[in-house]
C-alpha cells in the first residue's frame, strides 16, 4: 500500500530565507515516483519537482530542490530565497509507476512573510 | 475546453439527498482520478480510472459513494444520501496513461459541496 505523510500542517518563513518542508512516505513497490504539488488560494494544482526513485541524484529546480533519502522513505523539500508568492499549501505525493496510482500527504500550509 | 472541467463549480444540498458530480477529462487522457479535499486538509484519495482496467476503488470512505466512467471519458462521482461530513472539494485530474509518472497530472478547478 502507498501512503504518504506530512507532519508539519503549517509553517512560516521569513521572505528571501530558506525553509524545509518533510515528508516520509510507504510503498512496497521499486517503481516510483515522487512529487510536490503546490496549491495556492487559487485552488489549482501546480508540480514544483519531481523525484524518480531509482535516481539517486536530487532534483533541483531553481530555488527548489529536495533531499531524498530511499532508506529513510523521506521526502524533503528545501525551498531557498523564499517569496511572498511561495506562500501555498504545498502536497508531498507519491505515484506507483506500476499502477499509475498518484496519493497525496495530508498537506503543510506554508506562509512567507514579508 | 482544453483543460479538466467539472461541475458544478458549487453545490449546496441538503442532508439525505443524492448529489452527483461531473469530471470532463481532457480528450485522449485514458488515467482519471477522484480526490476530496475538505476545508484546509489534505488530498484524500477516492478512485482511479485507467483504460479498461478496473478501476482502484480503495479510497471510498462509505458505499454511500461510487463512480463511473463512461466510454473512457466523462465521469460522474455519486455521493447518496449525504451527510453533512461529505462537505468538502472534490477534485478530479487526469493524464495520459502513465504520463503521471512525469507529474503529467492536469486539475480541473473542484467542485465545492456543501451538506446543510
Amino acid at each position: 500500500a502507498q501512503t504518504v505523510t506530512q507532519s508539519q500542517p503549517e509553517m512560516s518563513v521569513q521572505e528571501a530565507e530558506t525553509v524545509t518542508l518533510s515528508c516520509t512516505y510507504d510503498t512496497s513497490e521499486n517503481n516510483y515516483y515522487l512529487f510536490w504539488y503546490k496549491q495556492p488560494p487559487s485552488r489549482q494544482m501546480i508540480l514544483v519537482i519531481r523525484q524518480e526513485a531509482y535516481k539517486q541524484q536530487n532534483a533541483t529546480e531553481n530555488r527548489f530542490s529536495v533531499n531524498f533519502q530511499k532508506a529513510a522513505k523521506s521526502f524533503s523539500l528545501k525551498i531557498s530565497d523564499s517569496q511572498l508568492g511561495d506562500t501555498a499549501m504545498y502536497f508531498c505525493a507519491s505515484f506507483s509507476g506500476n499502477t499509475g496510482k498518484l496519493i497525496f500527504g495530508q498537506g503543510t500550509t506554508l506562509q512567507v512573510k514579508p | 475546453g482544453a483543460g479538466v472541467s467539472q461541475s458544478p463549480s458549487n453545490k449546496v444540498t441538503e442532508k439525505g439527498k443524492d448529489v452527483e458530480l461531473r469530471c470532463d477529462p481532457i480528450s485522449g487522457h485514458t488515467a482519471l482520478y477522484w480526490y476530496r479535499q475538505s476545508l484546509g486538509q489534505g488530498l484524500e484519495f477516492l478512485i482511479y480510472f485507467q483504460g479498461n482496467s478496473a478501476p482502484d476503488k480503495s479510497g471510498l470512505p462509505s458505499d454511500r459513494f461510487s463512480a463511473e466512467r463512461t466510454g473512457g471519458s466523462v465521469s460522474t462521482l455519486t455521493i447518496q444520501r449525504t451527510q453533512q461530513e461529505d462537505s468538502a472539494v472534490y477534485l478530479c485530474a487526469s493524464s495520459l496513461g502513465l504520463a503521471g509518472a512525469r507529474g503529467e497530472l492536469f486539475f480541473g478547478e473542484g467542485s465545492r459541496l456543501t451538506v446543510l
